[in-house]
């Protein structure tokens, strides 16, 4: 398996543009996390679904974050409209009900909102 | 507060020592992991310790678990240039299921050759 699939890897926007952030969980993987990781605030849970169902959105920062997971094999993050403070590093996570708990997170992508 | 706290923020040792790092947390739990991240690149899971067990090895890693304390330690013997990282615990609240980890805000170890 590929591990958990993230795109893009890098992306740098102006202030008030939408992104869109795209990750494919480990094929098998029934939970999927979104996480965003910052110098001040360390690593911050935004999200995350059982099932393909968010189950605690609580970690979603404001109404400009939204996440999607349509199918088992894809989840989408965005912001709009996007601002200086959301740079960051955001990672997605998948695990099964199997493993403990032990979650495998994707590369990240690194945001940069100019 | 973020339920794992890692101790020390950040240590510096020369290669071939031993590097101890420890972790507090404040609920009652399922497991305690243990993750390492390489600078700009995603968690890796290293070793998982169960609430029923005191300590576990894997390789040059030793956890050890006090769950009286609420405190873990990880331990990675005869250190390696390659094994500057950050070093994140992770809790799994008891009774959650498939629910989140609970992070740290990480140990930055450096092993100067």
């Amino acid at each position: 398996d590929a591990g958990v699939i993230q795109s893009p890897r890098h992306e740098v926007t102006e202030m008030g543009q939408e992104v869109t952030l795209r990750c494919k969980p480990i094929s098998g993987h029934n939970s999927l996390f979104w996480y965003r990781q910052t110098m001040m605030r360390g690593l911050e849970l935004l999200i995350y679904f059982n099932n393909n169902v968010p189950i605690d959105d609580s970690g979603m920062p404001e109404d400009r974050f939204s996440a999607k997971m349509p199918n088992a094999s894809f989840s989408t993050l965005k912001i709009q409209p996007s601002e200086p403070r959301d740079s960051a590093v955001y990672f997605c996570a998948s695990t099964t009900q199997w493993s403990l708990g032990e979650q495998f997170f994707g590369p990240g992508t690194r945001l940069t909102v100019l | 507060s973020q339920q794992g706290e890692e101790d020390p923020q950040a240590l510096s040792i020369q290669e071939g020592e031993n590097a101890t790092m420890n972790c507090s947390y404040k609920t009652s739990i399922n497991n305690l992991q243990w993750y390492r991240q390489n600078s700009g690149r995603g968690l890796v899971h290293l070793i998982l310790i169960r609430s029923n067990e005191r300590e576990k090895h894997s390789g040059r890693l030793r956890v050890t678990l006090d769950t009286s304390k609420k405190s873990s330690s990880l331990l990675i013997t005869a250190s390696r240039a390659a094994d500057t990282a950050s070093y994140f615990c992770a809790t799994a609240p008891r009774g959650s299921g498939n629910t989140p980890l609970v992070f740290g805000k990480g140990t930055r170890l450096s092993v100067i050759a």
